[in-house]
């Protein structure tokens, strides 16, 4: 039973334009979520991360909305860009010593 | 962050023979986890590796399949033992450094093939 829930494995947008990668969740237990980007033969990088008690954090380009009554978060990137092109994986951490429960990633492909 | 290096980038292994894989952090760390990525899925967490005392494993997860070594803060190892073709996967170790926001930085994982 998946606990952390990406339903678009791929989505295209054209440079320039705003992209939105959408995860859901079922455990009310996880206390942050998190978002990392992987190029092919490279580990995930950390992008942004949000806590439970907040509905929206910004970083740059990168904004993460938390919809705690809903389970759902979505990452907006504006404006969209080639090097963007990659995989994004959304994340749920329980706190602290807990591992981290990744959805399945949704591959965003950025066309000039 | 830390700058996390594994050994090997990747490799490919007969059924039934043991690979260690390994990972160094540039620093001391007190948090390591180990994950697994199967061709087009997500990671999965394996184990935490504790430093000093037996690793934590996670269900589905056992020690004589995926026996781990954490001698000290900087250095662990994964050995996946026994291996069948549906261990192929990409294999990841993280750090968690403390951050109130809770993100891992992650090695740039092992790939390993199993034939």
């Amino acid at each position: 039973d998946q606990q952390v829930k990406q339903n678009s494995p791929s989505l295209s947008v054209q440079e320039g334009r705003i992209s939105i990668l959408n995860c859901d969740y079922t455990n009310s237990m996880f206390d942050y979520f998190l978002w990392y980007k992987k190029y092919p033969a490279e580990g995930p990088t950390f992008l942004i991360s949000i806590s439970s008690i907040k509905d929206k954090n910004e970083d740059g380009r990168f904004t993460v909305f938390l919809n705690k009554s809903a389970k759902h978060l979505s990452l907006h990137i504006v404006p969209s860009q080639p090097g963007d092109s990659a995989v994004y994986f959304c994340a749920a951490s329980g706190g602290g010593a807990d591992g981290l429960t990744f959805g399945k990633g949704t591959h965003l492909i950025i066309q000039p | 962050s830390a700058v996390i290096s594994q050994k090997p980038s990747r490799d490919i292994c007969q059924r039934g023979t043991s690979l260690t894989i390994q990972c160094q952090v540039d620093s001391q760390v007190t948090m390591m986890f180990w994950y697994r990525q199967q061709p087009g899925q997500s990671l999965t967490l394996i184990a935490t590796a504790n430093q000093g005392s037996e690793a934590t494993y996670e269900s589905g997860f056992v020690i004589d399949k995926f026996p781990i070594s954490r001698p000290n803060l900087t250095f662990s190892t994964l050995t996946v033992s026994n291996m069948s073709p549906e261990d192929s996967s990409i294999y990841l170790c993280s750090v968690f450094l403390g951050q109130s926001s809770y993100e891992q930085y992650f090695g740039p994982g092992t790939r390993l093939t199993v034939t």
